[in-house]
């Protein structure tokens, strides 16, 4: 199963609000998840199964989508928020990710 | 508190065996799924495999002819090779795993701090 996220990278200052999209090639139900990775760091689990937020994870970020198409968007922006995000498909094997988005400062 | 850490060389030659370990720490081996993933430089995630029940596997097919993931409990510990390397596969290497809630989605929730191997002459 393909994943694609657009856009590839976005720049955004802090307080705006940013809405990431990944799209699958086939339908994965609600098998999506969102990772957030920093330089020289192991990716992050921020949500998965759309919508259901990881432990410890601020409430500006929120996920939705189903079928194909999904979404994360950030509320706020906060200086900690820069950093890449990538989208990944758990309905079958191989899982696969999504190529990534990385969101910087304006 | 669950820890995992990658462990092997940092460079193989072309046409060697690359092999790393994963030390886990807080965690029975002989629960959950355990995960290898990698991530060329600048590029996204690719799941390799997993290890589950003490031994059984699930490889990506796109690595299958060449990967052989295995356990040792005794150490609780579970390790990759990945035969015939060349440098399409260097990369950082991590371990991963889905212990809490996100298990239902096999979400990773837990990850190694990652490990680069170059492979190179």
């Amino acid at each position: 199963i393909q994943m694609t996220q657009s856009p590839s990278s976005l720049s955004a200052s802090v307080g705006d609000g940013v809405t990431i999209t990944c799209r699958a090639s086939q339908s994965i139900s609600s098998y999506l998840n969102w990772y957030q990775q920093k330089p020289g760091k192991a990716p992050k689990l921020l949500v998965y199964a759309v919508a259901r937020l990881q432990s410890g994870v601020p409430s500006r970020f929120s996920g939705s989508g189903s079928g194909t198409d999904f979404t994360l968007t950030i509320s706020s922006l906060q200086p900690e928020d820069f950093a890449t995000y990538f989208c990944q498909q758990t309905y079958m094997t191989p899982w696969t990710f999504g190529q990534g988005t990385k969101v910087d400062i304006k | 508190q669950v820890q995992l850490q990658e462990s092997g060389p940092g460079l193989v030659k072309p046409s060697e065996t690359l092999s790393l370990t994963c030390t886990v720490s807080g965690a029975s081996i002989s629960s959950y799924y355990w995960s290898w993933i990698r991530q060329p430089p600048g590029k996204r995630p690719e799941w390799i495999g997993y290890m589950f029940n003490s031994g059984s596997t699930n490889y990506n097919p796109s690595l299958k002819s060449r990967i052989i993931i295995s356990v040792d409990t005794s150490k609780n510990q579970f390790s990759l090779k990945l035969s015939s390397v060349t440098a399409a596969d260097t990369a950082v290497y991590y371990c991963a795993s889905s212990l809490g809630v996100a298990a239902a989605a096999d979400a990773f929730d837990i990850w190694g701090q990652g490990t680069m191997v170059t492979v190179s002459s």
